[in-house]
């Protein structure tokens, strides 16, 4: 089973500022990762795709990047509604597996 | 519109049976991927399974291989996670999700609004 670490495990920015969270396979992956964001009492929400792909509705503020076993997601400018945890997924190898997240919240 | 509508909050006792059920609308339901996430209260997500109801292909994350059952009652676009035995380490949030391309097992998007399953003597 492939395990997804994330870095930070909190994250405590203000609005307006660049958040930047990582995600490390325990093997390669190759660009099959997905961030998904969720808030509190709500499912969660696609993000990114395939590493580097917005979701439909997605704003540009959100990107993502990496192969293989290092991955970033980046928030370039951080509005009120994205405080929330953001989980990466791989879907390389079955079982698909999620990281433990990480949580950005308001400094 | 593309919509997972799952079924109400249960509170049910240890060694209890349980079904929980996730409609499918606005699409072909026989023609994605229907996927099962449990969240334990204040934790993380876990994949437990996935569904095809065009044939009933299914597969099981290990951790939970033997613990529930996932079936799909194509007649009306509807998918189920059960237990036959329920136990207190059972409580959770559970999600169904749509894969977001037809006939792949892809990315998951929509999601079902969550069913809360609360095992207590």
């Amino acid at each position: 089973e492939i395990v997804l670490t994330q870095s930070p495990a909190t994250l405590s920015l203000s609005p307006g500022e660049r958040a930047t969270l990582s995600c490390r396979a325990s093997q390669s992956v190759s660009s099959y990762l997905a961030w998904y964001q969720q808030k509190p009492g709500q499912a969660p929400r696609l993000l990114i795709y395939d590493a580097s792909n917005r979701a439909t509705g997605i704003p540009a503020r959100f990107s993502g990047s990496g192969s293989g076993t290092d991955f970033t997601l980046t928030i370039s400018s951080l509005e009120p509604e994205d405080f929330a945890v953001y989980y990466c997924q791989q879907r390389s190898n079955w079982p698909v597996t999620f990281g433990p997240g990480t949580k950005v919240d308001i400094k | 519109e593309v919509q997972l509508v799952q079924s109400g909050a249960e509170v049910k006792k240890p060694g209890e049976s349980l079904k929980i059920s996730c409609k499918g609308s606005g699409y072909s339901f026989t023609s994605y991927w229907i996927g099962w996430v449990r969240q334990m209260p204040g934790k993380g997500l876990e994949w437990m399974g996935i569904i095809y109801p065009g044939d009933s292909d299914t597969r099981y994350s290990p951790s939970f291989q033997g613990q529930v059952t996932i079936s799909a009652d194509k007649s009306i676009s509807t998918a189920y996670l059960q237990w036959s035995s329920l136990k207190a380490s059972d409580t959770a949030m559970y999600y169904c999700a749509r894969a977001r391309l037809p006939a792949a097992i892809d990315w998951f998007d929509p999601w079902g609004q969550g069913t809360l399953v609360t095992v207590s003597s």
